[in-house]
This record gives structure tokens, C-alpha cells and sequence, in this order.
């Protein structure tokens, strides 16, 4: 069975500092990842998803990048973390196709100060 | 563009009476319907979806939802809620078989069973 991990659980950095999240799936090949952004515990923003390894779209501008270097790794970066990048960060996985639902990692809860 | 409303931000009942949790969508095309449950501080699980054929989707825990084309809703129900019913749902939307078809979300119904 598919497994998708998610870490670290929680983090807090300082303004200016860098990020990096990490997202690896488990027991499935060439799936679709997605990054998502949760504000205040409500409605889901997506950020990045990428269809195959090196390949990125940016749903929104700002101040953070995805990578994904390997089939079933999904990297979340920041150069220069910002007060507004605070926020629960979800990563996904799927099939490709509309009818096929995304299944979630557990989520970093990233406070930045 | 494709959209997801969820009129209602909370909604309450005491247990043992039926959960319903309200879903709107806006699409240019045939839509596919999911709904989700997070609960605090926990990434989101999928309960059902509706893809094609019979209207009323039977998922997971007893939960069901019904698609209505005429009045382009997809209404979560459950006839006698828990307290462990308690969380945040959402619904969601996608579009056809596209590579890369992202899943988008309405803002969320937290339900809270007393």
C-alpha cells in the first residue's frame, strides 16, 4: 500500500532563515505531488505540483520554491523565511487524472518569529 | 474558473441527530466531487467522492453525500453523528483527466457534535 511521509511535524524558524520541508512517498511510482497551505485552520491554498521529477508549477507567486529531485520526493524551500509564511503546510500525492482523490501527509506546522 | 463554496463556517449538533454539511460548485464542465475530514493539527483523510452513475455516494464511517446536477451541490450527510464526528471538513473539486489536475478546495465546515 501507498505511504506518504511528511516532515518535520514542527518547526519554528527566525525571520531571514531558510526552509526546507521534505515530503517522500512510499509504495507507488510517478504519482502527481502537491504542496498545499493551510492559514489559521481553515480553507487549503495549493503552491506547487509537479507531474514528474524537475517538473514544477507554481500555482501563486512568493516567497517560497519546490523541487522535486527524485520520483517520489517533494522538496518545500525558502531562501528567506517571512512573519506571513507561518501556516500549516500539506503535502499530497495522487494519480494522475480528475476522477482520483489525493491522499495526505500528517502536515508541518511552520511558525516563523 | 472552477470554485468550491461551503456556506456554512460551523455547524452544531448534539449527538445522535443528523450531520449534514453543505457543498456548492461552480464548473465549466462534468465536475468530480470529494470530501475530506481533518482533524486538529492532522493532515486531511478522504471520505467519498462522486465520479459518475448513482447520485447518492456511500464512504467511509458511515458517511454518505448526494449529488445534485440541477442544483450543483454535493451535500455530506450522516444520519446520527458522534462526537468523534467532530472536525473540519472540506469539499473539493476536480475536472477531467488531465495530467497534473489539481484538486481544489472549498474553506472548510467545522462541525462540532455535543
Amino acid at each position: 500500500s501507498q505511504t506518504i511521509h511528511q516532515w518535520p511535524a514542527t518547526l519554528v524558524q527566525p525571520v531571514g532563515s531558510p526552509l526546507s520541508l521534505e515530503c517522500t512517498v512510499e509504495g507507488t511510482s510517478n504519482p502527481n505531488l502537491y504542496w498545499y497551505r493551510q492559514a489559521a485552520g481553515r480553507g487549503l491554498q495549493l503552491l506547487f505540483y509537479s507531474v514528474g521529477i524537475g517538473q514544477i508549477s507554481s500555482e501563486v507567486p512568493q516567497n517560497l520554491s519546490a523541487s522535486r529531485p527524485q520520483d517520489r520526493q517533494f522538496i518545500l524551500s525558502s531562501k528567506k523565511l517571512l512573519l506571513s509564511d507561518s501556516g500549516f503546510y500539506l503535502c499530497a500525492w495522487k494519480f494522475g487524472g480528475g476522477s482520483t482523490e489525493a491522499f495526505f501527509g500528517q502536515g508541518t506546522r511552520l511558525t516563523v518569529v | 474558473a472552477q470554485s468550491v463554496a461551503q456556506p456554512e463556517d460551523q455547524v452544531n449538533v448534539a449527538e445522535g441527530n443528523p450531520l449534514t454539511v453543505k457543498c456548492t460548485y461552480s464548473v465549466s464542465g462534468n465536475p468530480y466531487l470529494f470530501w475530506y475530514v481533518q482533524y486538529p493539527n492532522r493532515g486531511l483523510q478522504f471520505l467519498l467522492k462522486y465520479i459518475t452513475g448513482d447520485n447518492l455516494v456511500k464512504g467511509s464511517y458511515g458517511f454518505e453525500a448526494e449529488f445534485n446536477k440541477s442544483q450543483t451541490s454535493f451535500h455530506l450527510k450522516k444520519p446520527s453523528a458522534l462526537v468523534s464526528d467532530s472536525a473540519l471538513y472540506f469539499c473539493a473539486v476536480s475536472l477531467a483527466n488531465q495530467a497534473g489536475t489539481s484538486l481544489i478546495f472549498g474553506k472548510g465546515t467545522t462541525f462540532s457534535v455535543s
